[in-house]
């Protein structure tokens, strides 16, 4: 079956501690995004990427950073840097990045601060 | 800039009862327009979505027209189930200054069927 598969499901973080949250999909699209939902909230965007090797800050990067050096992985990492980590992530993707395509979710990931 | 303004829930009914969630919003150029619904601990599903106006997304029971004379995307079900109960986005996606398209979320509606 095709999908996004986000892993793991739940994620602990220490004090000073740098994460990283996996993000594959197999439905060959071309972009791809992370959001942070955060409760009572709507989801907000930390970046995107429309190719391999190419990505882009969305309205929340800084305290995260990514990867994209193949098509099926988008890899977030969740700095040090980042005050307050707690949320739940969600990776998205779709065909290409036209107003009227639609973004496909992962199950997301929760992260946790110790 | 753009934004996405939903009903506040929670929105709590019966089983069988007529569902209305209230979104509109505010949009450079010609936006689609999305629904997502996320069940408790899940990622979002796509529901329904409208790509220009007066156009009418549907899906399992649930519709949503595009209103650009009103702005508004609001969702509707005849009758609801229990297994409705979720949190249901509303969402937009226009062009972001450049060639890059970005969705906008509302802040997402609780709602509870009882049985």
């Amino acid at each position: 079956d095709g999908g996004i598969t986000q892993s793991p499901k739940y994620l602990f973080r220490k004090e000073g501690q740098n994460v990283t949250l996996s993000c594959e999909q197999n439905l060959n699209h071309d972009a791809m995004y992370w959001y942070r939902q955060d409760p009572g909230q709507g989801l907000r965007l930390i970046y995107y990427s429309q190719i391999v090797n190419d990505f882009q800050k969305g309205d929340i990067a800084e305290g995260y950073s990514v990867s994209r050096e193949k098509k099926e992985s988008f890899p977030l990492t969740v700095t040090s840097a980042q005050k307050n980590p707690t949320a739940f992530y969600l990776c998205a993707s779709s065909m290409g990045v036209f107003v009227q395509e639609t973004q496909y979710f992962g199950p997301g990931t929760r992260l946790l601060v110790l | 800039g753009n934004s996405v303004t939903q009903m506040e829930g929670p929105v709590t009914l019966s089983e069988e009862a007529f569902l209305t969630i209230n979104c509109t919003y505010t949009a450079t150029g010609y936006p689609s327009l999305f629904w997502y619904v996320q069940y408790p601990g899940e990622g979002l599903q796509l529901l329904l979505k409208a790509t220009k106006a007066d156009d009418k997304g549907s899906n399992k029971g649930f519709e949503a027209t595009y209103r650009k004379e009103t702005t508004s995307f609001h969702l509707e079900k005849g009758s609801v189930q229990v297994s409705d109960s979720a949190v249901y986005f509303c969402a937009l996606k226009t062009q972001d200054g450049g060639s890059n398209y970005k969705l906008t979320f509302g802040k997402g509606t609780l709602l509870t069927v009882n049985p």
